[in-house]
């Protein structure tokens, strides 16, 4: 079965400083991985995908996320963390029994920036 | 429009009450999902809806009720809840259900409505 792991329940960082948001996965055959971002009150907003090609992958709001297959992970990235960015992190993959869009959440990353 | 919209924003209701919350999309999406998250945890998929059909349903109890009227509407009926069904429920639509190309699998969530059973 196919599962996703973010070790740490939370991640604080100063404004200015790089981030990682740490995510390493379980999947049989070709991984399909999602960062999404909820911010307080609010549903998850996609913020980057790996599903092939290159190991490092841009997405919104200046977040990067680097696909590592020999270490199975999938960790997201920002050069500059910012106070907006404090938000509760979610990594995913997408659940390849069923031939369908399902997703297997990962227990989430509370990232907190501060000043 | 890219946006999914859902009311209400929040729900108090008694165990006996029946009550509905509604989903709504004007992408042009053919699949729409429903999810439970309580709090600080990740969300659970409930149901999902592709070209207006019930495609899947996680074994979730009879007291939530799902409809799919038409392609841009999802409901969630409500009926006999227990305290322990509070939580945030979250719609959210996609291209497809199935994993027909690199865009169709990208989910776009409402804000969610948030229910207390009391």
């Amino acid at each position: 079965a196919q599962s996703v792991a973010q070790p740490e329940d939370q991640v604080n960082v100063a404004e200015g400083n790089p981030l990682t948001v740490k995510c390493t996965y379980s999947v049989s055959g070709n991984p399909y991985l999602f960062w999404y971002v909820q911010y307080p009150n609010r549903g998850l907003q996609f913020l980057l995908k790996y599903i092939t090609g290159d190991n490092l992958v841009k997405g919104s709001y200046g977040f990067e996320a680097e696909f590592n297959k020999s270490q199975t992970s999938f960790h997201l990235k920002k050069p500059s963390a910012l106070v907006s960015d404090s938000a509760l992190y979610f990594c995913a993959v997408r659940d390849p029994t069923g031939g369908g869009n399902k997703l297997t959440f990962g227990t989430g990353t509370q990232l907190k920036v501060e000043l | 429009d890219t946006e999914v919209t859902q009311t209400p924003k929040h729900l108090v209701m008694g165990m006996t009450n029946k009550k509905s919350l509604k989903c709504e999309q004007h992408m042009g999406h053919r699949a729409m999902y429903w999810y439970k998250q309580k709090a600080k945890k990740p969300p659970e998929l409930m149901f999902v809806y592709s070209y207006e059909k019930l495609s899947i349903n996680e074994s979730v109890p009879s007291r939530f009720s799902p409809e799919c009227p038409n392609s841009s509407l999802l409901n969630l009926h409500l009926h006999a809840l227990q305290p322990e069904d509070s939580a945030l429920y979250l719609c959210a639509s996609s291209q497809a259900w199935g994993w027909g190309s690199s865009g169709a699998n990208v989910l776009t969530f409402g804000a969610g409505s948030r229910l207390t059973v009391l």
